[in-house]
């Protein structure tokens, strides 16, 4: 039972290049979500998706895209990579609505844009 | 518009308890109190929540307040290894979570 997993853990990108972070989880959970976070702060939403085939914008969705086609995987994507999407980027997810169901979140991915 | 307020940072002896503060002034009813704790750059980790009621797990206790304004999480004996940024959130059930900077705590040998 691995829980949450993001591939790739560490990206170097190009200003201007495209990517897609992957996440999967295996706990058949409904919820998931993309946080990025930057030196000495907290972690910020980005988009997150209350069910397969659905996404919702977070705190700073601008210059990411995301997708849910299949329950277990949350993709998001960078069209145009920008040095400020420097970040390191959380994924987790949640069984359901119910307030008893924490969060797990993966390892992150520390993504470098130059 | 931040819903709480932490210390940036806070020591602690190792074997001490560690007491750590938050205040939610604006909290509302149906709203929750959660903690999270982030160690090393590491995904956050999920410590405990509660409502009005005393909480207590194998990790912590949660003591909030009865006007519920404020609460505090209390590690009874910390070890080094406690040492991380504890993030008190204040949650609704239909709402994703929402960071602040949170409070690093460091257990001092």
């Amino acid at each position: 039972n691995a829980g949450v997993t993001q591939t790739p853990k560490f990206r170097v990108l190009k200003t201007g290049q495209s990517m897609t972070l992957l996440c999967a989880q295996d706990m058949n959970h409904e919820y998931m979500y993309w946080y990025r976070q930057d030196p000495g702060m907290g972690l910020r939403l980005i988009h997150y998706s209350v069910g397969e085939g659905t996404t919702a914008k977070g705190e700073v969705p601008d210059g990411y895209n995301v997708s849910r086609l299949k329950k277990q995987n949350f993709l998001l994507g960078l069209e145009s990579a920008a040095p400020s999407q420097t970040s390191v980027y959380f994924c987790a997810s949640s069984k359901g609505r119910r307030i008893d169901d924490g969060y797990t979140f993966g390892s992150g991915t520390r993504l470098t844009v130059v | 518009d931040a819903k709480t307020t932490q210390p940036p940072s806070m020591d602690c002896a190792e074997g001490r308890a560690a007491n750590l503060p938050c205040n939610h002034s604006t909290i509302s009813g149906n709203e929750y109190v959660y903690w999270y704790r982030q160690i090393h750059s590491q995904g956050p980790q999920y410590i405990i929540h509660g409502l009005k009621n005393n909480e207590t797990n194998e990790m912590a206790s949660l003591i909030i307040t009865e006007d519920r304004k404020s609460s505090t999480l209390i590690l009874p004996h910390a070890t080094l290894r406690d040492t991380a940024v504890y993030y008190c959130i204040v949650l609704s059930g239909n709402t994703p979570l929402v960071f602040g900077k949170g409070t690093r705590l460091s257990v001092i040998a």
